[in-house]
């Protein structure tokens, strides 16, 4: 069974502050691992994934995310937040297998970055 | 390239009417089809899932009803629609099998209110 945690359904920063968004995920198999945003009144955009290659991904607008299996982990960071991050982000997990057809996704973090 | 279309964008529905989404993918064969249901600041609700023309999954029970008549078409269908039918439908497709990674690609989405 899999399961994803996302810690805070909101974080607020400035901007040029670092964006920290936490996951924690549960996989009775090694993961894939995914970062997700929505911008409002569209559909989900896929930021990186992991899948089993190098620990440290890095995604598309300067975000990045590391795999860390000792504390089943998938925390986003980006160095410094633009007004444009503000989005909801979404974690999720599929087991590895190739045929498990189904994401688990969280909650959502929505992502608030103040001038 | 893979694109996935969907329409309307948006809809506005009395009570009791009949609902057609239509989610289209191009561009990939046999893909997994999905449709989720967002409510207003609530996470992603997985409604269906299709692995192949005229096989769905239901994941949540409801007066709804998903639909596979081509290999790259998802339709979702009510006969009448409740007021709790109200939220931001996404369709989304994603490949399976070795050398996949289950990543999901979401459709711009469908804004419904029912009335």
């Amino acid at each position: 069974a899999q399961s994803v945690t996302q810690l805070g359904s909101h974080v607020s920063v400035s901007e040029g502050a670092l964006v920290l968004l936490r996951c924690n995920y549960s996989s009775s198999v090694p993961p894939y691992l995914f970062w997700y945003v929505q911008y409002p009144n569209q559909g989900l955009q896929l930021l990186l994934k992991y899948t089993s290659a190098a620990t440290l991904v890095k995604g598309i607008n300067g975000f990045e995310a590391e795999f860390k299996k000792s504390e089943t982990s998938f925390h986003l960071t980006k160095p410094s937040a633009h007004m444009s991050d503000a989005a909801e982000y979404f974690c999720a997990v599929s087991e590895g297998t190739g045929g498990s057809y189904i994401p688990t996704f969280g909650r959502g973090t929505s992502l608030i970055v103040h001038p | 390239s893979q694109t996935i279309h969907q329409w309307p964008a948006t809809l506005v529905q009395p009570v009791g009417s009949p609902l057609s989404l239509e989610c289209t993918v191009e561009g990939t064969s046999n893909p997994n089809l999905y449709w989720y249901r967002q409510a207003a600041g609530r996470g992603l609700q997985l409604l269906f899932y299709s692995v192949g023309i005229g096989q769905i999954s239901s994941e949540v029970p409801q007066n709804l009803s998903a639909s596979r008549p081509q290999d790259r078409q998802f339709i979702l269908s009510s006969k009448k629609l409740l007021l709790s039918d109200s939220g931001f439908y996404l369709c989304a497709w994603s490949v399976s099998g070795v050398g996949h990674t289950d990543t999901q690609y979401f459709g711009p989405g469908t804004r419904l209110t029912v009335l």
